[in-house]
């Protein structure tokens, strides 16, 4: 079974300062790391994903995850945020099989304060 | 389609009714998933198909929902003799061997 953590529930930050989500993960089973963006009163958008390869990802709009397999952890990064960047985000994983199901961290709200 | 669609996106029902929601993945996609946000409750897994079986449906609250998929392809999520903690976004999913999950934008299912 897998399990995600995400350790912080609220990150506040000023627009422009650097921030860091970040997430844990527990399983047994090889798995891959997805990192899920939700806009207030609109659906799960898929924020970057960590399938193989490279354990450094990046978004489209300056976000970096990186996947650290000792520490079990994928934390995401951006080092200067936007007002529009406020949201809440979701770390998931999945076994890596093509049968597995997504498993959620609790979510993080970034509040990015002008 | 170019998206998971799902229908509707906004369900008012009395306690005590039946509802079905409906998902329609994006074509060529195998698996499906429902799953359920609400406040303080985050994102839960309700049921996972493949093809049109389900070998996981760990998630689902009780007895009063249920769910199919038909042709590998659209799926009904039915919620028997609706209650108010049933109250909450109902998401579906849909996925190609598991390496990128699409969401569609849910159903607001509101129980008065």
């Amino acid at each position: 079974a897998q399990s995600v953590t995400q350790l912080d529930s609220q990150v506040p930050v000023f627009e422009e300062a650097p921030v860091e989500l970040r997430c844990n993960y527990s399983s047994s089973v090889s798995v891959y790391l997805f990192w899920y963006v939700q806009y207030p009163n609109q659906g799960l958008q898929l924020l970057l994903k960590y399938l193989s390869g490279s354990t450094l990802v990046e978004s489209i709009n300056g976000f970096e995850a990186e996947f650290n397999k000792s520490q079990t952890s994928f934390h995401l990064r951006k080092p200067s945020v936007h007002i529009s960047d406020t949201a809440e985000y979701f770390c998931a994983v999945s076994p890596q099989s093509n049968t597995g199901k997504l498993i959620f961290g609790q979510g993080t709200t970034l509040q990015v304060k002008p | 389609g170019a998206g998971v669609s799902q229908s509707p996106s906004n369900k008012v029902t009395e306690k005590g009714k039946d509802v079905e929601l409906r998902c329609d993945p994006i074509s060529g996609h195998t698996a499906l998933y429902w799953y359920r946000q609400s406040l303080g409750q985050g994102l839960e897994f309700l049921i996972y198909f493949q093809g049109n079986s389900a070998p996981d449906k760990s998630g689902l609250p009780s007895d009063r929902f249920s769910a199919e998929r038909t042709g590998g392809s659209v799926s009904t999520l039915t919620i028997q003799r609706t209650q108010q903690e049933d109250s909450a976004v109902y998401l579906c999913a849909s996925s190609y061997r598991g390496q990128g999950y699409t969401f569609g934008s849910g159903t607001r299912l509101t129980v008065v």
